[in-house]
């Protein structure tokens, strides 16, 4: 059974950081790509960033560019987000989620969701 | 950024109803596109991918069609679980700038 756990989720001031976890299991964790998407309290979804199978590539929305980084262990079957300089506006529930096609082909549709870790932004 | 507008916001339907929920995009995005499902307190669950087929384990009164920039869900007959709000989103641009709709949430009449 694929099972994606987020965790990292706390409250933290304008101008902050925040790492945030995802532990994969139930499924080959390195042979797929990894999504972060985040859903504002009350909110419709947004997709914040793209990993590679290895790593190797990583992609961002104009949003949280240049704040953010994605990043992965494929020792560990781990994915990683981490948040700087925050915002008010990035106060959400952060998913990551599994690409659904394997290799090195984004196919960039989610498959399974993990249940979120919360950040709230606010001073 | 492409544009995702979902139409209507709220339907309101009773069990056994057809539902029809519309996505339109801003500019075209050939088939790339899928719907998802969510339930409150719960993670979104992928429905419908490459705008008409269905993810594994998703029953068969869903369908979507479209391509371009109009695109389609259907759900044949509502079952008291299909209540909740459905997400349209696009995968079309590259480098991504991958985008959903605002949702459209199914309700019970």
């Amino acid at each position: 059974e694929v099972q994606l756990v987020e965790s990292g989720g706390v409250v933290v001031q304008p101008g902050g950081s925040l790492r945030l976890s995802c532990a994969a299991s139930g499924f080959t964790f390195d042979d797929y790509a990894m999504h972060w998407v985040r859903q504002a309290p009350g909110k419709g979804l947004e997709w914040v960033s793209l990993i590679s199978w290895d790593g190797g590539s990583t992609y961002y929305a104009d949003s949280v560019k240049g704040r953010f980084t994605i990043s992965r262990d494929n020792s560990k079957n781990s994915l990683y987000l981490q948040m700087n300089s925050l915002r008010a506006e990035d106060t959400a529930l952060y998913y990551c989620a599994k690409d659904i096609s394997s290799g090195s082909y984004y196919k960039g549709y989610f498959d399974y969701w993990g249940q979120g870790t919360l950040v709230t932004v606010s001073s | 950024e492409i544009v995702l507008t979902q139409s209507p916001a709220t339907l309101s339907l009773s069990p056994g109803e057809r539902a029809t929920l519309s996505c339109r995009a801003s500019q075209s995005v050939s088939s790339y596109l899928a719907w998802y499902q969510q339930k409150p307190g719960q993670a979104p669950r992928l429905l419908i991918y490459d705008a008409s087929n269905r993810a594994t384990g998703i029953p068969a009164r869903f369908s979507g069609s479209g391509s371009g920039t109009d695109f389609t869900l259907t759900i044949s007959s509502l079952e008291p679980e299909d209540f909740a709000v459905y997400y349209c989103q696009q995968r079309s641009n590259w480098p991504p700038q991958w985008t959903f709709g605002q949702g459209t949430k199914v309700e019970i009449k």
